[in-house]
């Protein structure tokens, strides 16, 4: 089954700069159809998670352009430009590609503000 | 506003059977493609399953470690989307969400597994 590892777990950054999340998948995400099935969502302490990116690099309705996301085949990013407070939470990459196993999500990387 | 509420958690032994439900507003209900989605205290996210549209023949899929015992429906005249869980486990023990394939998320209801 296509296992999906991030990295760091964790992630400390001061406010106002960048912090940069790697997610690599151990089989190519591109499927049959062209399109990479590679997501990404943030979950803030106590609440429900959220997406952020679908489709690698397509930003959700609501979303700050200060998320961006990238990569191809096995190795994607997810890029804050300048950490706010409100960023804290779990990051979580997610890929929808391979059926079965089905939607399988990477460990989290969690972001703390130093 | 588009919501999704689930409902139905709560604690049962090992063994035991619990029915969730996931009411959706706002949205086109039957036209979406419904997940639902667990995190066991202090882990991860890790996807259960999923229901098509009825258009799309309707088919349920699950992951391994809850196949032959979870069955996912869905009414679209009553837009809600049920997680019924046979042959619970400690290991099941977790907060189900529902989701629209990603996009819009419930808050949550607790599942206690436990004798």
């Amino acid at each position: 089954d296509v296992v999906m590892t991030q990295s760091p777990l964790s992630l400390p950054v001061t406010l106002g700069q960048p912090a940069s999340i790697s997610c690599r998948s151990s089989q190519s995400l591109v499927y049959s159809d062209g399109n990479t099935y590679l997501y990404w969502f943030h979950q803030r302490p106590g609440q429900s998670p959220r997406r952020l990116i679908y489709k690698v690099s397509n930003r959700d309705s609501g979303v700050p352009d200060r998320f961006s996301g990238s990569g191809s085949g096995t190795d994607f990013t997810l890029k804050i430009s300048r950490v706010e407070a409100e960023d804290v939470g779990v990051y979580y990459c997610m890929q929808g590609t391979y059926w079965p196993p089905g939607y399988t999500f990477g460990q989290g990387t969690k972001l703390e503000i130093k | 506003e588009v919501q999704l509420v689930e409902s139905g958690g709560g604690l049962v032994k090992p063994g035991g059977s619990l029915r969730l439900s996931c009411a959706a507003s706002g949205f086109d209900f039957k036209n979406v493609w419904m997940s639902w989605v667990r995190q066991a205290p202090g882990k991860g996210l890790e996807w259960v399953g999923r229901t098509r549209r009825e258009v799309d023949g309707g088919a349920t899929e699950y992951a391994a470690p809850v196949k032959g015992r979870f069955t996912i429906s869905r009414d679209d005249s009553k837009n809600t989307v049920f997680l019924q869980m046979n042959s619970l486990k400690t290991e099941d023990t977790a907060l189900y969400y529902c989701t629209t394939e990603g996009e819009v998320w419930g808050q949550g209801t607790m599942v206690t597994v436990s004798s």
